[in-house]
């Protein structure tokens, strides 16, 4: 098992829609989680931290599952701008960096 | 603050040639990476500096040299640079991971290059 994987998408979604992004890590020990944003030809940026009971930040969600090793992505009422890549990150099984997926691509149309 | 700085934006080297790419940041993060991103194959750690003075492989550090030559700057050396090599090179720095996990990183605009 890769030590983080994500479906590679494309997402093709209009706006407003609601979309989720999965994530499965391989380190059960595991315990950093974030969700970075990259968009064309730019550096990747950090969009939210993961928590264990889970956290909001406006019409993101992200939600931890510590028993299957997954991590959740969801947008609400898509817009435009939220078309990027979406990176799900963990720390790797040395506990010594972070290990980024591939990411999942989506595009936002109208 | 300009966050993490990188230099140059773009080269093109023949295979053979040596170049260095700079990375500064002035967070006054202790760690600080460095990652190549090829297509299809996400961000793939090269080296890291945990702290001034200490330096660690990453996934893929064959054909690269590290230096931290201070708090604020960390370089990536290719020696002899191969067609395989080409790609975008992203500098991250962060501050120590704490107690409960890693902080976040913060990442400069990159540098891409092409070994022909």
């Amino acid at each position: 098992r890769k030590e983080v994987e994500q479906d590679p998408g494309p997402f093709n979604v209009p706006e407003g829609a609601t979309v989720a992004f999965n994530c499965t890590y391989s380190n059960s020990a595991s315990q950093s989680f974030f969700w970075y944003r990259q968009d064309c030809r730019k550096e990747p940026k950090l969009l939210m931290s993961v928590y264990s009971s889970g956290n909001e930040d406006g019409r993101f969600t992200a939600q931890l599952n510590r028993a299957s090793q997954y991590i959740s992505l969801l947008i609400r009422d898509s817009k435009l701008s939220d078309s990027a890549t979406y990176l799900c990150v963990v720390n790797n099984q040395a506990g010594t960096a972070l290990i980024f997926g591939k990411g999942t691509t989506l595009s936002v149309s109208s | 603050n300009a966050g993490v700085t990188q230099t140059p934006k773009f080269q093109v080297l023949k295979t053979g040639q040596s170049m260095t790419l700079q990375c500064a940041q002035d967070m006054n993060h202790n760690s600080m990476y460095w990652y190549r991103q090829d297509p299809g194959m996400g961000l793939r750690l090269i080296y890291y500096s945990a702290s001034e003075g200490t330096t660690d492989k990453g996934e893929v550090p064959n054909g690269y040299n590290v230096s931290r030559l201070n708090k604020r700057e960390f370089s990536l050396r290719l020696e002899s640079a191969a067609p395989s090599q080409t790609s975008v090179y992203f500098c991250a720095s962060s501050a120590s991971p704490g107690q409960g996990g890693y902080n976040e990183q913060f990442f400069g605009p990159g540098t891409r290059l092409t070994v022909l």
